[in-house]
């Protein structure tokens, strides 16, 4: 059973960068999946931010990709995000998950970790 | 970037059949048929409940069904249970460019 986990800071001041990490057990991240990053802002629905394929390509939503990083850790199982130039309207609940076809089918979630961008 | 669009609310008795819309276009739900559905109480991790439009992953209940018409697709629910209130998110992959999005998600409430 594919179980995911994110952690990260819960209060994050504008305009600095946003590190986010989940640990995946259950399932090798260097087996064939895709891990992405989904966020909820307050009253409003999901977003896609990006994906990390196990071999370590990358898409991203045109939307966060000239301020977004993601990448993996086969060491320690996880894969990460990182967001820079926050603003208040990144005020939001982020998700990891995984998608077993590329075509953004999320199999298993995270709980979600709130973040509030704030001074 | 625009979401897939899904009623705010609906609503049925115990027992009942309820239908949840998900509008997109071409450029989504009509071209692919990549379209999946999740089930979200709060405070828990999503459930995917439908993918690839109309199939069911292992373990979920055959009361829940999908299918798709041009760039609409549908969450049908059967036979509905109070533990079937939640938020019901839609899916869909939009091609290597866009990729994909969400719907605004819909709440069901069992009156």
């Amino acid at each position: 059973q594919v179980q995911l986990q994110e952690s990260g800071p819960g209060l994050v001041k504008p305009s600095e960068t946003l590190s986010l990490t989940c640990a995946v057990s259950g399932h090798s991240i260097t087996t064939a999946s895709y891990w992405g990053w989904i966020r909820q802002p307050p009253g409003k629905g999901l977003e896609w931010i990006g994906s990390v394929y196990y071999t370590g390509r990358l898409s991203y939503s045109p939307s966060f990709s000239s301020r977004i990083t993601i990448s993996l850790d086969s060491s320690e199982n996880e894969f990460s995000l990182k967001m820079t130039a926050l603003t208040a309207a990144d005020t939001a609940v982020y998700y990891c998950a995984r998608d077993t076809s590329g075509f953004l089918e999320w199999w298993e979630w995270g709980r979600g970790t709130l973040v509030t961008v704030s001074s | 970037q625009s979401a897939l669009t899904q009623p705010a609310s609906v609503s049925g008795s115990p027992g009942q059949s309820i239908s949840i819309s998900c509008i997109g276009s071409s450029r989504d739900v009509g071209g692919y048929d990549y379209v999946s559905w999740y089930q979200h109480h709060p405070g828990k991790a999503p459930k995917l409940m439908i993918y690839d439009v109309s199939k069911r992953p292992s373990g979920v209940s055959n009361r829940f069904s999908g299918s798709k018409s041009g760039n609409t697709a549908s969450l049908t629910i059967s036979g509905l249970q109070p533990d079937d209130e939640a938020v019901y998110y839609c899916c869909s992959y939009a091609g290597s460019y866009f990729f994909g999005y969400f719907g605004g998600g819909t709440k069901l409430t069992v009156l």
